[in-house]
């Protein structure tokens, strides 16, 4: 089993659609929790830290179960410049960074 | 501007011919990391350092070797490449717990 699993999708909605992706990981021990966006042949950047109390920024909102190990993403209102791959994160903490990726939901956002 | 840069963005070589793969940032970040990228597999953590002399093995550490003997620098060795590390590599940096990547390298082993 991988330790963080998500549906690699990919995700084709038209635009304005509300989509959420999922994501479980296995380690209890794990610390700290984020949403990653990679463009195609880029590198992965940052779409926001993932907390028990919920996070929104704009369109987006994200949540943690730390009892169920599961993450989520809702991204509102998809806009075509949404499309991209979504990433998944899991720091474990201990002992220093170290950190688990995801393979990534693709999602495409159509006119 | 801040940023991470690597060294070389593309690079095709042979077996066994050594390689290194540079990364700078100027960021003063503590934590420095090397990832790898593979269809379906995701970002997997080769190696990472906490600290100048400080580094530790992520989860596929095999064949590769690093060294951080400046905060600034954090280099990927390959001594003897296969065939099986062609892949595209990221390094990141962070002060906390958000990572910024550099533009990767794509490395090809014939």
């Amino acid at each position: 089993r991988k330790e963080v699993e998500q549906d690699p999708g990919p995700f084709n909605v038209p635009e304005g659609a509300t989509v959420a992706f999922n994501c479980t990981y296995s380690n209890s021990a794990s610390q700290s929790f984020f949403w990653y966006r990679q463009d195609c042949r880029k590198e992965p950047k940052l779409l926001m830290s993932v907390y028990s109390s919920g996070n929104e920024d704009g369109r987006f909102t994200a949540q943690l179960n730390r009892a169920s190990q599961y993450i989520s993403l809702l991204i509102r209102d998809s806009k075509l410049s949404d499309s991209a791959t979504y990433l998944c994160v899991v720091n474990l903490g201990y002992g220093g960074f170290k950190t688990i990726f995801g393979a990534g939901t693709r999602l495409f956002v159509k006119a | 501007e801040a940023q991470v840069t690597q060294n070389p963005r593309y690079l095709i070589t042979v077996t066994g011919k050594k390689l290194t793969v540079t990364c700078s940032q100027n960021m003063n970040h503590e934590y420095m990391s090397w990832y790898r990228q593979d269809p379906g597999l995701g970002l997997r953590q080769i190696y990472y350092s906490m600290n100048v002399e400080v580094t530790d093995k992520g989860d596929v550490p095999e064949g590769y070797k690093v060294s951080r003997k400046e905060k600034r620098n954090f280099p990927l060795i390959l001594e003897s490449p296969s065939p099986n590390q062609t892949s595209l590599y990221f390094c990141a940096s962070s002060s906390q717990e958000t990572q910024y990547f550099g533009p990767g390298t794509r490395l090809l082993v014939l």
